[in-house]
């Protein structure tokens, strides 16, 4: 089976501070691991993703996570966060013979001027 | 257009109808997904597309709910005799590939279902 936790369900962050949103996941074999952003009324957009490589991955607007085989952790950063950047954040983990994407149950983040 | 399109965006529903959900994904994309998100949840898989075959219909939690693509491209999601519990925002995503598990998935706006 694969799941994904998100122990946090709200971050609190104020504008200019590095900002981190944890994840954790289960999967079978190599995962494939992804964050997505939803804004209100909004459908989700791809920040990033993680297939194989380099454990730091970079993706949209300043936003960059971290892959940790042995904590079996995601978790997604961003140097210097902005008012905008609050927004609800999934994790979602796909095993290697799955169709299925798995999401987390979000965290949301709330970045403070 | 350039991203997955739905409709209705809203859709009120009273307890026993049937509803469509309709699905415009991005142009040559070859999966699509649904996904019910419920409130304060994130998206449960529901069903997946290759093309107009159904590979996996797992996460269909009802023989209720039904959901086809006959031309590889347009999906409906129909749900018969909705509940009370069906009320949730209903999430359409397409990729461009079929059979990748590392390719990223591109979602629409959703189409939010109250059944009153």
């Amino acid at each position: 089976a694969q799941s994904v936790a998100q122990p946090e369900d709200q971050v609190n962050v104020a504008e200019g501070n590095p900002l981190t949103v944890k994840c954790t996941y289960s999967v079978s074999g190599n995962p494939y691991l992804f964050w997505y952003v939803q804004y209100p009324n909004r459908g989700l957009q791809f920040l990033l993703k993680y297939i194989t490589g380099d454990n730091l991955v970079k993706g949209s607007y300043g936003f960059e996570a971290e892959f940790n085989k042995s904590q079996t952790s995601f978790h997604l950063k961003k140097p210097s966060a902005l008012v905008s950047d609050s927004a609800l954040y999934f994790c979602a983990v796909r095993g290697l013979s799955r169709r299925d994407m798995r999401f987390g149950a979000g965290t949301r983040l709330t970045v403070k001027p | 257009g350039a991203g997955v399109s739905q409709s209705p965006r809203y859709k009120v529903a009273k307890r026993g109808q049937d509803v469509a959900l309709r699905c415009d994904p991005i142009s040559g994309h070859v999966s699509l997904f649904w996904y019910q998100q419920a409130l304060g949840q994130g998206p449960e898989f529901l069903t997946y597309f290759q093309n107009e075959a159904q590979l996996d219909k797992s996460g269909l939690p009802s023989d209720r709910f039904f959901a086809e693509r006959p031309e590889g491209s347009v999906s409906t999601l129909k749900i018969q005799r909705t509940q009370q519990e069906d009320s949730a925002v209903y999430l359409c995503a397409s990729s461009l590939v079929g059979g990748f598990p590392q390719a990223e998935a591109f979602f629409g706006q959703g189409t939010r279902l109250t059944v009153v």
